[in-house]
């Protein structure tokens, strides 16, 4: 079973701050990292998908950046809103079993925004 | 809209009954995966197809079982539901660029 771990679990934050969390993942047969954003009541979508170490990915607001020698990935929200808050989740994807595509997903951090 | 589909969107049930959840999809995808979620533990999978009659197991596939007849359908048995199978249910498929595209989710109660 592989490890996906994401800090912090939680985090509240003021309205108008930045913030950023972390995903740790195995630094070996690495293909992909996912990051997904999960509002309550409603499915996870898809915010960015990385293959490349270096790689930075901006959507908005919401950027990532990736490392795959060190097996760790930083999601950043610059100037929070409320409709932010959500549980942020990663997930690694692994070329060991290429072809056979299949996502291992960290717990999540819960984001909440305060008014 | 990835075009996923799945029901029942809930569904209580008696331990010991067998119960099927489907996913229908429109998209022609190849990949399809059947995920649970629970507190603490995140997003689980429980089984995935890669082609018509093509499956495989994930990380949590005891007392589960899975069929694929057809492109578009996937679909989740629980033989004899335990309590332990009390879950949210989440359907995906893999998109163009690798991104996975849920559906609603089924919440499931065994009693």
């Amino acid at each position: 079973i592989l490890n996906v771990e994401q800090s912090p679990q939680s985090l509240h934050v003021q309205e108008g701050d930045s913030t950023n969390f972390t995903c740790s993942f195995p630094s070996s047969n690495f293909y992909a990292l996912h990051w997904y954003r999960w509002e309550t009541a409603k499915s996870p979508e898809a915010l960015f998908v990385m293959t490349l170490n270096g790689d930075e990915k901006k959507k908005g607001r919401i950027s990532a950046t990736l490392n795959t020698k060190e097996g760790y990935s930083y999601l950043y929200i610059k100037g929070s809103q409320p409709e932010d808050s959500a549980t942020y989740l990663c997930a690694f994807e692994t070329g060991f079993n290429f072809g056979n595509e299949k996502l291992t997903f960290g717990t999540g951090t819960r984001l909440t925004i305060i008014p | 809209d990835a075009g996923i589909t799945q029901s029942p969107r809930h569904k209580v049930t008696e331990t010991g009954t067998p119960v099927t959840l489907r996913c229908h999809q429109t998209e022609n995808h190849r990949y399809m995966y059947w995920y649970r979620q629970d507190p603490g533990h995140g997003l689980r999978l429980i089984h995935y197809s890669y082609g018509v009659k093509d499956t495989d197991k994930g990380e949590v596939s005891d007392g589960y079982s899975v069929s694929r007849s057809k492109t578009e359908d996937f679909l989740l048995t629980l033989e004899s539901a335990t309590s332990s199978q009390t879950s949210v249910y989440f359907c995906a498929i893999t998109g163009d660029r690798g991104e996975a595209f849920f559906g609603q989710g089924t919440r499931l109660t065994v009693v």
